[in-house]
């Protein structure tokens, strides 16, 4: 098992771009997250799955969108990336109530 | 709301002393799950641990223990004779009741300087 893996592991956008972060786990988990983690500071939840076909927001949503149109894959979509979205970028799934985190996405928006 | 605090920003110990870490969380409901995490400078996240509200015993896995008391809301984390892998943040964090635990919400974390 690849266990959640993520791509790329290190992005620079301009600010207004866009970009797509992606995130694959091979265990066939149910629920998988986005979550941030800014310099210095714990995890903030952005976005959240239960199946395919089902996403929610998380604490922090704006200016993000994601999908899961298989129980494999769950990107996350930067629309008009701002400084403020600077910041490393797990994707995690758990069948319960774990998590298993993939290795991160640091982005640098400038 | 639910919230988790973990007071102690930056601990120092030398290799070999005991270091507890201390989580407080808040949260309203019955039916909740207690975890911590480690981060080492890798920056990669280790699943350590979790409890559920109902199993309030301690648990030991090796140098690693667990002191859940619902009595003061605490869920804290203790390492025996410390090493210097042991340097990393630990995170603990929190998971309300209901199917999936949604949204856990993270701690800021405390970073563990073990020195040789």
């Amino acid at each position: 098992n690849a266990g959640v893996t993520q791509t790329p592991k290190f992005r620079i956008l301009k600010i207004g771009q866009s970009m797509t972060l992606q995130c694959t786990q091979d265990m066939n988990h149910n629920y998988m997250y986005w979550y941030r983690q800014d310099p210095g500071m714990g995890l903030k939840l952005i976005y959240y799955s239960v199946g395919a076909g089902i996403t929610d927001k998380g604490e922090v949503p704006n200016g993000y969108n994601v999908s899961r149109s298989t129980t494999e894959d769950f990107p996350l979509r930067l629309e008009l990336a701002a400084p403020s979205q600077t910041s490393v970028y797990f994707c995690a799934s758990s069948p319960d109530r774990g998590r298993y985190f993939g290795p991160g996405t640091r982005l640098t928006v400038t | 709301a639910q919230k988790v605090t973990q007071a102690q920003t930056e601990i120092s110990v030398v290799e070999k002393e005991d270091v507890t870490l201390d989580c407080v969380y808040e949260t309203r409901d019955t039916t909740y799950y207690l975890f911590w995490y480690k981060q080492p400078p890798s920056g990669e996240l280790v699943f350590l641990i979790r409890r559920n509200s109902f199993d309030e015993q301690n648990e030991i896995s090796g140098r690693y223990s667990w002191n859940f008391q619902k009595s003061t809301s605490s869920f804290n984390f203790t390492i025996t004779a410390s090493q210097v892998v042991d340097s990393a943040v630990y995170f603990c964090a929190l998971s309300e009741g209901g199917t999936g635990g949604f949204k856990t919400i993270f701690g800021a974390g405390t970073r563990l300087f073990v020195k040789a």
